[in-house]
């Protein structure tokens, strides 16, 4: 099974901007493997800012967006707020089935 | 609207069997995957399988297969997820969620505790 890596933790000042990757140990992310960036704080249930690549939901801030960057699938966060600080996890698909990134603890401080 | 309401939270010895289900409403039950997710204390998401309630197509990680069992109930709109032996390894949050849109829509979670 393919090991999707992310930063374990970045921390990004307010109104700053951070980007958080996710790549995979099968080589290159690419459009095929239709990235998705999930957003969890603690005691919620994860509720997902980016599908395949870059697409956003109705709910999803404009200051969030995917990209593919260097081979990997990439989530950047521009002009951070307080209420962004928390785990970030990425899926990959590979073939119908998917895998969870190790996911990045974003702090905002 | 959409919404996935899961059953409670249980807990169980090891060795016991469970069941925990994902009831979907407000959309057409049988035309997108349902999706379960394990989280345990403390640590990261895992994606286990994923069911296909008009035919009850399933699809394991390999992490997962052989250890659960992901169906589906279409004639109650319902997802499943089943162990027929717990281990106290198997203490965690467990997320239902549709797959189609993005993963859009999440159950609330059912916290699984197994423990002597």
């Amino acid at each position: 099974q393919a090991v999707v890596t992310q930063e374990p933790s970045l921390t990004v000042s307010p109104g700053g901007t951070v980007t958080l990757t996710c790549g995979s140990s099968t080589g290159a992310v690419t459009s095929g493997h239709y990235p998705y960036w999930f957003q969890q704080r603690p005691g919620q249930a994860p509720r997902t800012l980016i599908y395949d690549t870059s697409n956003k939901h109705s709910w999803t801030p404009a200051r969030f967006s995917g990209s593919l960057l260097g081979g990997k699938a990439a989530l950047t966060l521009s002009g951070a707020q307080p209420e962004d600080e928390a785990e970030y996890y990425c899926l990959l698909s590979y073939g119908g089935r998917e895998v969870f990134g190790t996911g990045t603890k974003v702090t905002v401080l | 609207e959409v919404q996935l309401v899961q059953s409670g939270a249980e807990v169980r010895k090891p060795g016991e069997s469970l069941k925990i289900s994902c009831k979907a409403s407000g959309y057409s039950f049988t035309n997108y995957w349902i999706g379960w997710v394990r989280q345990m204390p403390g640590k990261g998401l895992e994606w286990m399988g994923i069911v296909y309630p008009a035919d009850s197509d399933t699809k394991y990680s390999p992490s997962f297969q052989g250890q659960v069992t992901i169906s589906a109930d279409k004639s109650i709109s319902t997802a499943y997820l089943h162990w027929s032996s717990l281990k106290a390894s198997d203490t965690a949050m467990y997320y239902c969620a549709r797959r189609e849109g993005g993963y859009a829509y999440w159950g609330q979670g059912t916290l699984v505790t197994v423990s002597s």
